[in-house]
């Protein structure tokens, strides 16, 4: 079956820019994960959702960065008026349900450059 | 070029040997906890998890150990291969949350020569 799937897998924009990374889970996952991975760290937590309530963004790092996931399934983050410092990869994950304690699926990431 | 192998710990073993890759936990109220492989360009790749009510547990060629006492997790792969080659992360679910708030180590990078 498929797994979670990102785009795009690159982009690059120029300061200022807004952007928007789409993120597809796996069909029926209740709820879904935006991490960010700064080259050579691990992934860190943006923001969480179940179903189409996003219940926790506190790891978004400014109010430049929006998720919404509205119908329950897709999920997109929008970063506005981009930084240098927003260069990283950007990773979705879904899992099935919304209980702690079982596998997050991660997808490819979206590869993103502020020039 | 990237600078992402001078920041990281590093593992370099032969063909056919076990490796073992250690990890240091911050939260001694996480319940759940994960290895992750990721290779170049991929996103993260489920390994094995392990409950804070295990100390062990076993998969195919894996074995993850849980030492609660000192906040340790470790990741022994048997008879390394050229395709294990990849970054390994481990994860904890801190608690606090209900639904999986992971926070990531740093990870290891791990060479597989043949």
């Amino acid at each position: 079956g498929a797994g979670v799937s990102q785009s795009p897998r690159y982009k690059v924009a120029k300061r200022g820019q807004d952007v928007a990374l789409r993120c597809d889970p796996i069909s029926g996952h209740v709820s879904l994960f935006w991490y960010q991975q700064a080259l050579g760290q691990g992934p860190e937590f943006l923001t969480y959702f179940q179903n189409e309530a996003q219940l926790d963004k506190s790891g978004l790092p400014s109010d430049r960065f929006f998720a919404e996931r509205p119908e329950g399934s897709v999920s997109t983050l929008k970063i506005q008026r981009t930084q240098q410092e927003d260069s990283a990869v950007y990773l979705c994950a879904s899992s099935l349900w919304d209980r702690g304690l079982e596998t997050q699926y991660f997808g490819p990431g979206t590869r993103l450059l502020v020039l | 070029g990237e600078s992402v192998g001078l920041h990281l710990p590093t593992l370099s073993v032969q063909e056919g040997d076990n490796s073992i890759i250690n990890c240091a936990y911050s939260n001694s109220a996480s319940d759940y906890f994960i290895w992750y492989k990721q290779e170049s360009g991929k996103g993260p790749q489920f390994i094995i998890d392990i409950r804070s009510n295990m100390d062990k547990r076993q998969g195919q060629r894996v074995t993850v150990l849980l030492n609660k006492t000192v906040k340790h997790l470790s990741l022994q792969i048997a008879a390394t291969q050229p395709g294990d080659s990849a970054v390994y992360f481990c994860a904890e679910n801190a608690g606090g949350t209900s639904y999986g708030k992971l926070t990531f180590g740093q990870g290891t990078i791990l060479t597989v020569h043949p």
